[in-house]
């Protein structure tokens, strides 16, 4: 059965930062795309950034409300995939959701979801 | 970047009777390959979003046949051609052809008249 599994969110002050970690299983995990997409409360989807599997380049690519802030990256050794987060500000408030798929789709199969407030 | 409209936003639907979804793209989401990488995503209620629909018309594995996808270039559309009580909730189009950025729909909740 394929599973992601997003841990690392919580209540951070504005300008901290914060790392959330997406385990993986089920699935070939090196062969595949990941994305991490947020919700804002009550909001959709927002598309927060990808990285490529190896096959595909590797490939990393941001938002521009996050490039420069936030840094994603994989494991294949471990799959995981991470998304490193500083400067946080309050409208990064949100449920970060991975997600995997294949080169073309992108986005397939997601996980529960990890919450980040970012309040003072 | 690509922007996606959909219509309606709400979508009040008697129990039994047909649904239809429209999504709308800024530009053509057909990639030089023939494909239009459009996936459709359902999010009930305190869920993560699932996969309906991808490259436009594939249903994806376990997705009831009452789902179906259709559309090219600019267009797209998804029908449920029987609503029932668990469709509920909120449906997304996404397009993954001119990225970055993945670009999404606002998003059509469904609800039972």
């Amino acid at each position: 059965e394929v599973q992601l599994v997003e841990s690392g969110g919580g209540l951070v002050k504005p300008g901290q930062s914060l790392t959330l970690s997406c385990s993986a299983s089920g699935f070939t995990f090196e062969n595949y795309v990941m994305n991490w997409i947020r919700q804002a409360p009550g909001k959709g989807l927002e598309w927060v950034g990808i990285v490529l599997d190896k096959g595909s380049g590797g490939r990393i690519e941001y938002a521009a409300s996050v490039k420069g802030r936030f840094t994603i990256s994989r494991d294949d050794s471990k799959s995981i995939a991470y998304l490193q987060m500083t400067s946080l500000r309050t409208d990064d408030t949100a449920i970060y959701y991975c997600t995997g798929g294949d080169s073309s789709s992108k986005v397939g199969f997601w996980g529960q979801g990890t919450l980040v407030t970012v309040s003072s | 970047d690509v922007v996606m409209t959909q219509s309606p936003l709400s979508l009040p639907v008697t129990l039994g009777q047909p649904a239809s979804i429209s999504c709308r793209s800024s530009q053509s989401v057909v990639w030089r390959d023939g494909n239009a990488y459009l996936n459709w995503f359902q999010q009930r209620p305190g869920q993560s979003p699932r996969r309906l629909i991808y490259k436009a018309s594939k249903r994806d594995s376990g997705v009831p046949d009452r789902f179906s996808g259709s559309g090219s270039g600019t267009d797209f559309t998804l029908k449920i051609s029987r609503v029932e009580a668990e469709d509920v909730g909120v449906y997304y189009c996404m397009q993954g052809t001119y990225w970055p950025p993945i670009t999404f729909g606002q998003g059509t909740r469904l609800e039972i008249k």
